[in-house]
């Protein structure tokens, strides 16, 4: 079975800039998450999909952050524009279910300067 | 909202001695606890899970319980083995996932 694939992997910009990342999850699971892993602490949700419907965007910080996953399958995260507080790695996991075992991708370490 | 306390922030036990770690949550609906392994620049990776209609489950080496009443559950490595080093975190989903601030375990051998 295919794991949840995140690309890029590593991505540079300056503050002000734009950047989008995608994420594939696992053939089948309904649920995907974005989180934001800031160095040293525990992943924070920013936003939870059930297929292609926002379950859960409380955390998102919507004035510069939008997630959308318009076929219910691949999900994409832009940040425009780009604070220097956003540098972090950005997780995406899915599972089947909505509170189901989460399985994260690799992650995208997001660097602003 | 939910919120997720974790102790201790970082441990370190001898190879071989046994290691703990605790949190505790605010919302008394939250009804599912993962537990996450992460090493440096990896994911973080399942280890093992309880939901709120199960007071303990183990998986050979690793064991989670939990009080439903106290609203805390705990995770319990036994015969603890240098590869365990990592950072672990505890989560709990009530309307969503919150996770732990992480506890940063050091096995010395």
């Amino acid at each position: 079975e295919a794991g949840v694939a995140q690309s890029p992997r590593y991505k540079i910009i300056e503050k002000r800039q734009s950047v989008a990342f995608w994420c594939n999850p696992i053939s089948g699971h309904a649920t995907l998450y974005w989180y934001q892993q800031i160095l040293g602490q525990g992943p924070k949700l920013l936003i939870q999909f059930q297929n292609n419907g926002v379950v859960d965007d409380s955390q998102l910080p919507k004035d510069r952050f939008s997630a959308e996953r318009l076929k219910g399958v691949d999900s994409t995260l832009k940040i425009q524009p780009a604070k220097l507080e956003d540098s972090a790695v950005y997780l995406c996991a899915s599972s089947l279910l909505n509170a189901d075992t989460q399985y994260f991708g690799p992650g995208t370490r997001l660097t602003v300067l | 909202g939910e919120n997720v306390e974790q102790h201790p922030s970082t441990l370190s036990v001898q190879e071989g001695d046994s290691a703990v770690i605790k949190c505790t949550y605010s919302d008394s609906a939250s009804n599912y606890f993962p537990w996450y392994k992460q090493e440096l620049g990896k994911r973080p990776q399942l280890i093992i899970d309880i939901r709120s209609n199960v007071g303990e489950k183990k998986d050979q080496r690793i064991a989670v319980t939990l009080n439903k009443t106290a609203k805390h559950f705990s995770l319990h490595i036994t015969e603890t083995q240098p590869e365990d080093s990592a950072v672990y975190f505890c989560a709990a989903y009530g309307q969503n996932f919150v996770f732990g601030p992480g506890t940063r375990l050091s096995v010395l051998p």
